[in-house]
């Protein structure tokens, strides 16, 4: 599975759209991006993926260059529920493995 | 819906003790895995069951073994519990294939004294 980075931390204004990158610079043809949150030591929720295309859903919208080298999520309007550790995933699309990295601690000021 | 499920919610136990954690899922999924997550950090791969009858190790298995019981239940046992094993564990399900997501239990916290 292709390694990704992301930076530890990021905070954002209530109401602003939050933009948390990931880079994934040897992802290959066939691994997706995922992106996972993990609330307060929840259990992890996952939020989006994708191959190749942007793609939206209730929760978010996915960049992702074309040359799939990195991804952006985007949270539109970033509410205090928001606060979370977010987790960008690359994965084959035959691996059952999901491996975790570090993630992005992302905090929503007032 | 359950989804999830994970038993017990808290667990306290002594160095050398043995215990088995709990998972069961009501999705029919196929792919069921365990992972820890130490204070501040993200979550490690124990183990993984790909499909009903079949384990592979992930990233920490060292202390731990796994039993895939039948489709719905994925057990990790601790066989002599050291205080290294600390920490929160989550199971999670998912169908064999890359474009569902996976879906996580609310994690058991052990703590080994």
């Amino acid at each position: 599975d292709a390694k990704t980075t992301q930076p530890p931390s990021m905070d954002c204004a209530e109401g602003r759209a939050a933009n948390l990158p990931c880079n994934h610079s040897t992802i290959s043809g066939n691994e997706y991006v995922y992106w996972y949150r993990q609330i307060h030591s929840q259990g992890p929720q996952y939020i989006i993926h994708g191959l190749k295309n942007n793609e939206t859903n209730e929760m978010a919208s996915l960049i992702i260059t074309e040359d799939r080298k990195s991804s952006t999520l985007i949270l539109p309007h970033a509410t205090l529920r928001d606060t979370a550790v977010y987790y960008c995933i690359v994965r084959y699309s035959s691996a059952s493995k999901i491996i975790f990295g570090s993630g992005t601690r992302l905090s929503i000021r007032p | 819906n359950a989804g999830v499920t994970q038993t017990p919610k808290f667990q306290v136990l002594k160095t050398g003790q043995s215990m088995t954690l709990q998972c069961a899922q009501d999705m029919n999924h196929n792919s069921m895995y365990w992972y820890r997550q130490d204070p501040g950090m993200g979550l490690r791969l124990i183990y993984y069951s790909a499909s009903e009858g079949t384990t592979d190790k992930g990233e920490v298995p060292n202390g731990y073994n796994v039993s895939r019981l039948n489709k719905r239940e994925f057990s990790l046992r601790l066989e002599s519990a050291a205080p290294s094993q600390t920490s929160v564990y989550f199971c999670a399900s998912s169908y064999r294939v890359s474009y569902t997501e996976a879906f996580f239990g609310q994690g058991t916290r052990l703590t080994v004294v």
